[in-house]
């Protein structure tokens, strides 16, 4: 079957524009994460979902970032007022809930390359 | 609060020789830990997880991972090196919770030479 899909793969914005992100998760999974991935780091995470309902948001930067999931299976990384320091690869990942023997897997997409100019 | 640390930012090994990536962690409660490999401009794969199941774990491709409590360490091995294994590799712990989230290490960036 289909993996985690982001669109777009590379997105170029100017300083104080608003970007939207998606994800398309895997069918039938219910737990949604969005991370971020500096340049020469590893991800950080930023938001998961489970279901339509954000469980945890306390990677989100400041106020400016937001993200949804209206329907449970689609979700939007909303980025108000872009600066120069949001540039990285924004990366979605979905894994089935609950987890199973504790360490369920997260199946990441190939990511969306912010560029803020 | 848990987290995993990566010893070397690069390694360089010769095809066919050892590989050998270091990862040490910090949980106050048995960890979850994974290793995950990220070619160039793709997303990250699993390579192989544990979940207290048994201290070896193997993985795809021929990689496997030994954690030891005694050392808060989650080595991850391979007996010889190919080409095709040159990519970044990230380890990773999962917070206590339900499908939680992962908690990454800064990555170490895998060359290999003929």
């Amino acid at each position: 079957g289909a993996g985690v899909s982001q669109t777009p793969s590379n997105k170029v914005t100017e300083k104080g524009k608003y970007v939207e992100l998606r994800c398309d998760p895997i069918s039938g999974h219910t737990a949604l994460y969005w991370y971020r991935q500096s340049l020469g780091q590893g991800p950080e995470f930023l938001i998961y979902f489970q279901g339509t309902g954000a469980a945890d948001d306390s990677g989100l930067p400041n106020d400016r970032f937001f993200a949804v999931r209206p329907e449970g299976s689609v979700s939007t990384l909303k980025i108000q007022r872009t600066e120069r320091g949001d540039s990285a690869v924004y990366l979605c990942a979905s894994s089935s809930y609950p987890a199973s023997g504790g360490g369920n897997e997260q199946f990441f997409g190939p990511g969306t390359r912010l560029t803020v100019l | 609060a848990q987290s995993v640390t990566q010893l070397g930012s690069h390694v360089s090994v010769s095809e066919g020789a050892l590989v050998l990536l270091r990862c040490n962690y910090s949980s106050s409660v048995p960890p979850y830990l994974f290793w995950y490999v990220q070619y160039p401009n793709q997303g990250l794969q699993l390579l192989l997880k544990y979940t207290s199941a048994a201290t070896l774990v193997k993985g795809i491709n021929g990689f496997e991972a030994e954690f030891k409590k005694s050392e808060t360490s989650f080595h991850l091995t391979k007996p010889s090196a190919h080409m095709s294994d040159a990519a970044e590799y990230f380890c990773a712990v999962r917070h206590t919770g339900t499908a939680s989230k992962l908690t990454f290490g800064t990555g170490t960036r895998l060359q290999v030479t003929l």
